[in-house]
């Protein structure tokens, strides 16, 4: 199976601050990779697919992108509605899975 | 509008057997494939089964292969996840989810809809 590998789990951040997560494929997965926001008690909601494609209605501030098996998602200028935790999903075949999460915080 | 509705879970006792369903409203859902994943409290999600848009293709996660099964009736809009042999590694929030894309077993571009959550304790 693929395994994703995520990084940091924590970052503590300001609003205002431009952060980056990153996510590594253990194997070769073209640009089959999205981004999921979960907020606390709520279901995780898709950001990007196809590594860097944003879906419909998310801010033009979440950047997702890809170099081999390296995936990045970057949120520039962060908001108060960002803080939570995201996770990237393989989508190359089955089974699918996720990266261990990671949870952006108030600094 | 587009929504996935949840129902089922509870408190189970080890061993014993527990069925999730899923309804589905706003979109035309014998085209989508749909898939379940489950969050352990305090934990990540973790991928669990889908099943195609029109029911004739499965698969699941090694985790819950054999113990777990996954159907869909397109005359319901429903989809529904059997629990066996339940042991305490599987106390999660289940949720379902619809693919973007429809009718592709193999789409590569996310899951766009989910359900709210349900939650499976096995004590």
């Amino acid at each position: 199976d693929i395994q994703l590998t995520q990084s940091p789990s924590l970052l503590s951040a300001s609003v205002g601050d431009s952060v980056t997560i990153t996510c590594r494929a253990s194997q070769a997965i073209n640009f089959y990779l999205a981004w999921y926001q979960q907020k606390p008690g709520t279901a995780p909601k898709l950001l990007i697919y196809e590594a860097s494609t944003l879906h419909s209605g998310v801010p033009s501030r979440f950047i997702g992108s890809r170099s081999g098996t390296e995936f990045t998602l970057t949120i520039n200028h962060l908001q108060p509605e960002d803080f939570a935790t995201y996770y990237c999903q393989q989508l190359n075949g089955y089974p699918r899975t996720f990266g261990q999460g990671t949870t952006v915080e108030i600094k | 509008q587009v929504q996935l509705v949840q129902s089922g879970g509870g408190v189970v006792q080890p061993g014993r057997s527990l069925s999730l369903s899923c309804a589905a409203s706003g979109f035309t859902f014998r085209h989508f494939a749909i898939h379940w994943v489950r969050q352990p409290p305090g934990k990540g999600l973790e991928w669990v089964a889908v099943v195609s848009s029109d029911g004739s293709e499965r698969s699941f996660a090694d985790s819950v292969k054999g113990r777990f099964t996954i159907s869909r009736d397109n005359s319901k809009n429903t989809v529904s996840l059997q629990l066996n042999g339940l042991t305490g590694g599987d106390t999660a929030v289940y949720y379902c989810a619809k693919d973007q894309i429809a009718e592709d077993f193999l789409s590569i571009d996310g899951m766009d809809v989910w359900g709210q959550g349900t939650a499976v304790t096995v004590s």
